[in-house]
């Protein structure tokens, strides 16, 4: 079945510096590659995805970059802030209605 | 909107109980999800509907567990008889599309004793 890897799981950067997670993924069927946002005791929340006809998707300080040749995916936040601090999920489709959700990255921006 | 609602928010029973946990999608989505979140296993999916008809219930662990749609408001996941390990936070997502955008519910968090 279709496998996503995450990494890391744990990422501290201070606030305002850049954080980078990075999943790579094996079915290359997939098309669509969402990332969610958890916050405690919360639903995860989706903040941006990516189809596979696109390279790069840009939401004010958050952007994903899609390697399709490569199957890896990334997010990138810049300008972090306190309110950033949260896991993170990767996700990619598996059979065109599924999502595969990788390991999850928990993020700490330190003020 | 009022987004994926799901019931309850919290539930403990005991070992051998039944449990039910309810969702109310988001409406006019037709696809409904059912995942399982634990910190050892990460996001699991359980089993989805299209339409109100299940389509892939493979994530199901056991014969314990059973889920319905009865139309396209509302789903159920049922367990029973319950088990410690069952002990878990359980999701309801919903979605428009095929394959694409999945919206979440805040999630029922269960603890089997």
């Amino acid at each position: 079945g279709e496998n996503v890897e995450q990494h890391p799981s744990t990422l501290s950067v201070q606030e305002g510096d850049s954080a980078v997670i990075k999943c790579t993924y094996s079915d290359s069927a997939s098309n669509y590659f969402p990332w969610y946002k958890q916050e405690l005791g919360k639903g995860p929340q989706l903040i941006i995805d990516i189809r596979s006809n696109v390279g790069e998707k840009k939401d004010q300080r958050i952007a994903v970059t899609l390697n399709k040749t490569a199957k890896h995916f990334s997010l990138h936040i810049t300008e972090t802030q306190p309110e950033d601090s949260a896991v993170y999920f990767c996700a990619a489709t598996f059979g065109n209605e599924k999502l595969t959700f990788g390991t999850g990255t928990r993020l700490t921006i330190i003020p | 909107d009022a987004g994926v609602i799901q019931s309850p928010r919290h539930e403990v029973t005991e070992m051998g109980q039944e449990v039910t946990l309810r969702c109310k999608p988001i409406s006019g989505h037709d696809y409904l999800f059912w995942y399982r979140q634990t910190m050892m296993r990460g996001l699991e999916l359980l089993i989805y509907f299209n339409n109100n008809v299940p389509i892939d219930d493979s994530g199901m662990p056991e014969d314990r567990f059973s889920a319905k749609m009865p139309n396209a408001s509302f789903s159920t996941l049922k367990i029973q008889p319950s088990e410690p390990r069952d002990s878990a936070v359980y999701f309801c997502a919903s979605s428009l599309i095929r394959g694409k955008e999945q919206y979440f519910g805040p999630g029922t968090r269960l603890t089997v004793t």
